[in-house]
């Protein structure tokens, strides 16, 4: 396997655009994480999923986020508007799912907002 | 919600000593803890585990031990490699959640 997909590697964009991150999970696995990693707030979960379904998405910062899921091997993460203060590395990860399991990372999307 | 706390931020050692990072964390049903390793530029990945039926855990030059009393871990590299500098993370899950938590991270510089 390939490991946990992520596009695209780097983004930039303006203030105001609409942001669409992708991860494709590892075959198999039930559960997907979304995170977002700043030096100042670390590794912050702002969604997960178990078998497709949103469980937790009490770390999204504000309505400008939305995750989906729409089938088992694909989900997005969009920002809009984004805003400059949305500039990051997005993790995405995946596990089995069963109790206690390792999650595996993604290579991560870093976006920058001017 | 559970919490994980982390300290210290950075912590620089001498080739060839030992390094200790340490975490609190807050739900008494986190049940599983595991260690991450992020170098510069790349992803977190699992360098150990350990589950709260166990209190302690080895692989080579890393150990980590759990205290549910307490609800602390702790994290052991010892005879320190100038590979091992990168930044760590701790985290903690429970079974019912299946959340992973991660604590703010420990940025370690091993000095020749």
């Amino acid at each position: 396997d390939a490991g946990v997909i992520q596009s695209p590697r780097h983004e930039v964009t303006e203030m105001g655009q609409e942001v669409t991150l992708r991860c494709k999970p590892i075959s198999g696995h039930n559960s997907l994480f979304w995170y977002r990693q700043t030096m100042m707030r670390g590794l912050e979960l702002l969604i997960y999923f178990n078998n497709n379904v949103p469980i937790d998405d009490s770390g999204m910062p504000e309505d400008r986020f939305s995750a989906k899921m729409p089938n088992a091997s694909f989900s997005t993460l969009k920002i809009q508007p984004s805003e400059p203060r949305d500039s990051a590395v997005y993790f995405c990860a995946s596990s089995l799912g069963q109790s206690n399991t390792e999650a595996f990372f993604g290579q991560g999307t870093r976006l920058t907002v001017v | 919600g559970e919490n994980v706390e982390q300290h210290p931020s950075t912590l620089s050692v001498q080739e060839g000593d030992s390094a200790v990072i340490k975490c609190t964390y807050s739900d008494s049903a986190s049940n599983y803890f595991p260690w991450y390793k992020q170098e510069l530029g790349k992803r977190p990945q699992l360098i150990i585990d350990i589950r709260s039926n166990v209190g302690e855990k080895k692989d080579q030059r890393i150990a980590v031990t759990l205290n549910k009393t307490a609800k602390h871990f702790s994290l052991h590299i010892t005879e320190t490699q100038p590979e091992d500098s990168a930044v760590y993370f701790c985290a903690a899950s429970s079974s019912s959640a299946s959340k992973i938590i991660f604590g703010s991270g420990t940025r370690l510089s091993i000095r020749p």
